[in-house]
């Protein structure tokens, strides 16, 4: 995943405290998103972007919000965290070259307790 | 029925077989289909696109049967090393739209 970074690796919040999740790449590639993944569910799209100032949510955007002021910078911000939302995050950029192939970072652990 | 469906396994196979497995989809207007696999603990990564001709990258062959909706993976001679979880992902039409199954676990035992 040499390209995409994701900051921090691990967090614990408690309910109701805010935070970023910080995605950054440098492979120049228009389109990203943020996944969630649970066991049993599977990866779940939050939101996506598929480019600078484009935002758009995706399949459970509910307690999410993103921006896209450059290409290489997709912040994924938590309102108010609930345990619900203890999950592994993925951002992944993509060249949206229309093949829609997923190139994910290294992730985020997320706990709220 | 879900969108994207796997067989959560494990399949536990000796070195040296052969395993396939297979992911059903209900959208008969997908379009794109991908297999990742997922080691312990890390992030998904691309295995292989699964075109209308079938794909074959060395031990591993993916095919698409667009009639019965479905993707297949064929490992060939299993290594230890390919013991992981196995994600299928499917799009119907756009990037929004790619759906991951919840894999498929692999387990190769000497």
């Amino acid at each position: 995943n040499a390209g995409v970074t994701q900051t921090p690796k691990f967090q614990v919040l408690k309910t109701g405290q805010s935070m970023t999740l910080q995605c950054a790449q440098d492979m120049n590639h228009e389109y990203m998103s943020w996944y969630r993944q649970d066991p049993g569910m599977g990866l779940r799209l939050i939101h996506y972007s598929v480019g600078a100032g484009i935002t758009d949510q995706g399949e459970v955007p509910n307690g999410y919000n993103v921006s896209r002021s450059t290409t290489e910078d997709f912040p994924l911000r938590l309102l108010s965290a609930a345990p619900s939302q203890t999950s592994v995050y993925f951002c992944t950029p993509d060249s949206g070259t229309g093949t829609y192939e997923q190139y994910f970072g290294p992730g985020t652990r997320l706990t709220v307790t | 029925r879900k969108e994207v469906e796997q067989d959560p396994g494990p399949f536990n196979v000796p070195e040296g077989a052969t395993v396939a497995f297979n992911c059903t989809y209900s959208n008969s207007a997908s379009q794109s289909f991908f297999w990742y696999r997922q080691d312990c603990r890390k992030e998904p990564k691309l295995l292989m696109s699964v075109y209308s001709s079938g794909n074959e990258d060395g031990r591993f062959t993916a095919q698409l049967n667009r009639a019965s909706q479905y993707i297949s993976l064929l490992i060939r001679d299993s290594k230890l090393s390919d013991s992981a979880t196995y994600l299928c992902a499917v799009s119907p039409r756009g990037y929004q739209k790619v759906t991951f199954g919840t894999g498929t676990k692999l387990q190769v035992i000497p």
